[in-house]
């Protein structure tokens, strides 16, 4: 099967940015998301990123793809203490399943 | 606002009693996922209709099974649940399409605790 791969933690202070890593194996895919899980809740999905684009910026997120070298990323700016979260990659197979992967924690501290 | 909804939040259950956890959806979305999610590891896809047609994941349980009666609700069925399948249970949804990001709408989750 097909995995995808990110680091488990990741710890940053207030007002800096946040950088969260992720490779792929499936070169197929369409689409890859970045999902944000708060303790207890569902997934709430923060941007994703079409497979023929090399970057993508939305407010304070910005995805880089490199599809060469499968590898996702999502830089939070001035990351605050309301951005600690689990963050997971997904990428899209098929057209309807979503591999995860087993997500970021990111812990703030002010 | 359009939402998926899953009921109950939290259920507790015991070794071997059958339950049935519940989504419904107002977002007319034609696809509806179940995801099973344990401590610390990624969602799992168990199953998902695509309209009326069921597709079960190939390692899903026997003891996993699903309903969707109309567009807007799905439930998912554990038959005789073990101490292995307390989880949370996450609802998603999704209309695809040839110009859609099939981005998937996921409920808040059903923790189940196994007793």
């Amino acid at each position: 099967g097909e995995d995808v791969e990110q680091s488990l933690f990741l710890s940053v202070r207030e007002g800096d940015s946040s950088v969260i890593n992720c490779t792929y194996t499936d070169s197929s895919s369409t689409y890859l998301y970045w999902y944000k899980q708060e303790p207890g809740a569902g997934l709430q999905l923060l941007t994703y990123i079409f497979s023929n684009m090399d970057m993508k910026q939305d407010q304070r997120l910005t995805v880089l793809l490199n599809k060469k070298d499968k590898h996702l990323s999502l830089r939070i700016a001035d990351t605050q203490t309301g951005d600690s979260a689990i963050y997971f990659c997904a990428e899209n197979q098929a057209g309807t399943a979503l591999i995860f992967g087993k997500g970021t924690t990111l812990s703030v501290s002010s | 606002d359009a939402m998926v909804i899953q009921n109950p939040r939290y259920q507790v259950t015991q070794f071997g009693k059958p339950v049935t956890l519940s989504c419904s959806q107002t977002l007319n979305h034609n696809v509806m996922y179940w995801y099973q999610q344990k401590s610390s590891q990624a969602p799992k896809l168990l199953f998902h209709y695509y309209d009326k047609d069921f597709n079960n994941e190939a390692d899903t349980p026997d003891n996993f099974q699903s309903r969707r009666p109309n567009t807007s609700f799905c439930f998912l069925d554990i038959r005789s649940p073990g101490l292995g399948d307390a989880a949370m249970y996450l609802c998603a949804t999704s209309r695809p399409g040839t110009r859609s990001s099939n981005e998937q709408f996921f409920g808040p989750g059903t923790r189940l605790t196994v007793l």
